[in-house]
């Protein structure tokens, strides 16, 4: 079973921000948390990537909490191109994922 | 760099049959994942492949069996194909081993419907 509590579904307006927010309250010290997304029918494309420190690429961010029970992902600048299912993954390593229903975010004009 | 590529990206198939389904990894990589994604729902860990050996497996039945060639290209066969597996199916590399918590890059997938 996924180790992930995300919402189902979340919408945002075409250049704010989307914060999408993911628990996983039991996860290990070795542990990363992963980010994925899916574009309708495409395979899904790595987003970021983070153990304990917040981190940043050219396509978001991620806010890891302290205790590291949840973290939130921020597209800056939603775009409607970024209107796809997003997913949280906690594991130590990418060699098997397991992913959980994910969060569907619509970007709206 | 073609990234992780998969043929074919459509496949119909009738129940009973038998289906192999094909990818390359990504230039470099060496360890090949295998999932299947029903309609709705997430991808399904099926099984990983690292040097020519099934390395961990998911709760799939043993219909569903792999191999990896040592050019580290993979394929997945379905033996006695049922309509539940009507799936998009989907394959990713990641890099050697040692290199530690890198990102998997999947294919594009191939949409197999079982009539």
């Amino acid at each position: 079973d996924a180790k992930t509590t995300q919402p189902t579904s979340m919408d945002c307006a075409e250049g704010r921000a989307a914060n999408l927010p993911c628990n996983h309250s039991t996860i290990s010290g070795n542990e990363y948390v992963y980010w994925y997304r899916q574009i309708h029918s495409q395979g899904p494309q790595y987003i970021i990537h983070g153990l304990k420190n917040n981190e940043t690429n050219e396509m978001a961010s991620l806010i890891i909490t302290e205790d590291r029970k949840s973290s939130t992902l921020i597209l800056p600048h939603a775009t409607l191109r970024d209107t796809a299912v997003y997913y949280c993954i906690v594991c130590y390593n990418t060699d098997k994922l397991i992913f959980g229903t994910g969060t569907r975010l619509q970007v709206f004009p | 760099d073609a990234g992780v590529t998969q043929s074919p990206t459509h496949l119909i198939k009738t129940r009973g049959q038998q289906v192999t389904l094909r990818c390359s990894p990504k230039s470099g990589h060496d360890t090949v994942s295998w999932y299947q994604q029903a309609l709705g729902q997430g991808p399904q860990f099926i099984f990983q492949y690292y040097e020519e050996e099934e390395r961990q497996r998911g709760n799939f039945p043993d219909r569903f069996s792999g191999h990896q060639f040592p050019n580290y290209s993979s394929e997945l066969n379905v033996n006695a194909l049922l309509l539940g597996d009507s799936a998009l199916y989907l394959c990713a590399s990641s890099p050697q081993r040692r290199f530690m918590n890198t990102e998997a890059f999947f294919g594009q997938g191939t949409r197999l419907t079982v009539v």
